[in-house]
């Protein structure tokens, strides 16, 4: 069975500072991961992707296979950056299926 | 507007009862997708129908029932709701399956 878990329920980070936010997956085949962002009275969206290999919004991830991981980075957080986050996961090109981590709520401290 | 709509918005209900949930996909989107959100749950995958099709299937009760119809307007169904149920349901639709799903504003049941 796919799972997708994000550690950490609430990160809280300065202003300026770099962002991680963690999230690993268990998969054994060939997964496509994504990052969807949902910030304050918005509708939940996609960030990134991790086929497109493109930076949004300063945000980057890598797809770390070896360790089943896909970390959300940044370099210098901003105040609108805080947002849940939430890291998913879909099983291959063939599937319909996207699961979802539980989500971890960013909070960039002014 | 021509997002994901979702009614109702909010829904308050007794145990026992039987909802139904719409779901309105944006224009051009052949897939649907059904997500429910409880507390400290995330979001759980439900079901997804694909032109009317069901193309997958999470982990959703056997009380609940879902459909596209036609017009690719999709309806889930909950009976004989418990306490449980109560959760934030969203649907969300999309063209090509890239992953990437526009998501509604979502229900929010409350079962009392």
């Amino acid at each position: 069975a796919q799972r997708v878990t994000q550690p950490e329920k609430l990160l809280s980070v300065f202003k300026g500072a770099p962002v991680e936010l963690k999230c690993n997956y268990s998969y054994s085949g060939s997964p496509e991961l994504f990052w969807y962002v949902q910030y304050s009275r918005q509708r939940l969206q996609l960030l990134l992707r991790h086929i497109s290999r493109e930076s949004i919004k300063g945000f980057t991830a890598d797809l770390n296979k070896g360790e089943t991981s896909f970390h959300l980075k940044k370099p210098f957080a901003q105040e609108e950056d805080s947002a849940m986050y939430y890291c998913a996961l879909k099983s291959g090109a063939g599937s319909y299926q996207l699961t979802f981590g539980k989500g971890t709520k960013l909070s960039v401290i002014p | 507007d021509s997002g994901v709509t979702q009614t109702p918005k909010h829904l308050i209900t007794a145990t026992g009862q039987r909802v139904t949930l719409r779901c309105s996909p944006r224009s051009g989107d052949l897939s649907v997708y059904w997500y429910q959100q409880s507390l400290d749950q995330g979001l759980q995958f439900l079901i997804q129908y694909y032109n009317g099709e069901e193309r997958a299937k999470g982990n959703i009760l056997e009380r609940f029932s879902a459909q596209q119809f036609p017009d690719l307007h999709s309806e889930l169904n909950l009976s004989s709701l418990e306490l449980g149920d109560s959760a934030l349901y969203f649907c969300a639709s999309s063209r090509l399956n890239t992953g990437e799903l526009f998501f509604g504003e979502g229900s929010r049941l409350t079962v009392l």
